[in-house]
């Protein structure tokens, strides 16, 4: 069974650009989480989603991100134009209806 | 609020040696999850446990091994006999035992086993 899948591993924006970052969970997994992990700060809840649904984004800056879990094709996180402060990991992670999170192996965003 | 505090930035031991990782949290939930993931150099992050608050029963797995304690709210992690695989960034974290289950980290520990 595969693991939670990322894509890409590393990605490198301009000021101003676009980041689009991909997610694919665990086989029968419908539970999809986004965190991000700053320098200094940890790894940060970020949002939350189901099929479809985005259940809980209270984490997420509410200007320039966001994120959707469609029917059919993988999460994807958007930052619209990304400034230096975005540079970070972002992992997803994924479950069943339990309640153990698997983690993907992250994105690493780097903003010149 | 949930909080979760992981008070040692860093540990540098020998291998060989045993180690403990402290983890302390704060929750009003009455029933919760806790958790320990570890960060290798290579950067993903791998699960290692899951604890209910309902029980407190300590675990063992091979070299390591778990200490919940409701009492005083901590979530102890030993590593024995210390491998350099062991070198990693180890985070404890707490999650509500309902199907949101976002998780609250620590900040980590970083482990540096040194041969």
């Amino acid at each position: 069974n595969a693991g939670v899948m990322q894509n890409p591993r590393h990605l490198v924006r301009r000021r101003g650009q676009e980041a689009r970052l991909r997610c694919s969970p665990m086989k029968g997994h419908s539970h999809v989480y986004w965190y991000r992990q700053l320098p200094e700060e940890g790894l940060k809840f970020m949002v939350y989603l189901q099929k479809e649904n985005i259940i809980d984004e209270s984490g997420m800056p509410k200007e320039r991100f966001s994120a959707e879990f469609p029917k059919e094709g993988p999460s994807i996180l958007r930052i619209q134009q990304v400034v230096r402060g975005d540079s970070a990991a972002y992992f997803c992670a994924s479950k069943t209806s339990a309640d153990t999170q698997y983690f993907g192996p992250g994105t690493r965003l780097t903003v010149l | 609020a949930q909080k979760v505090t992981q008070a040692q930035t860093e540990i540098s031991v020998v291998e060989k040696e045993d180690v403990t990782l402290d983890c302390v949290y704060e929750t009003r939930d009455t029933t919760y999850y806790l958790f320990w993931y570890k960060q290798p150099p290579s950067g993903e992050l791998v699960f290692l446990i899951r604890r209910n608050s309902f029980d407190e029963q300590n675990e063992i797995s091979g070299r390591y091994s778990w200490n919940f304690q409701k009492s005083t709210s901590s979530f102890n992690f030993t590593i024995t006999a210390s491998q350099v695989v062991d070198s990693a960034v180890y985070f404890c974290a707490l999650s509500e035992a309902s199907g949101y289950s976002t998780l609250t980290f620590g900040k980590g520990t970083m482990l540096l086993v040194s041969p």
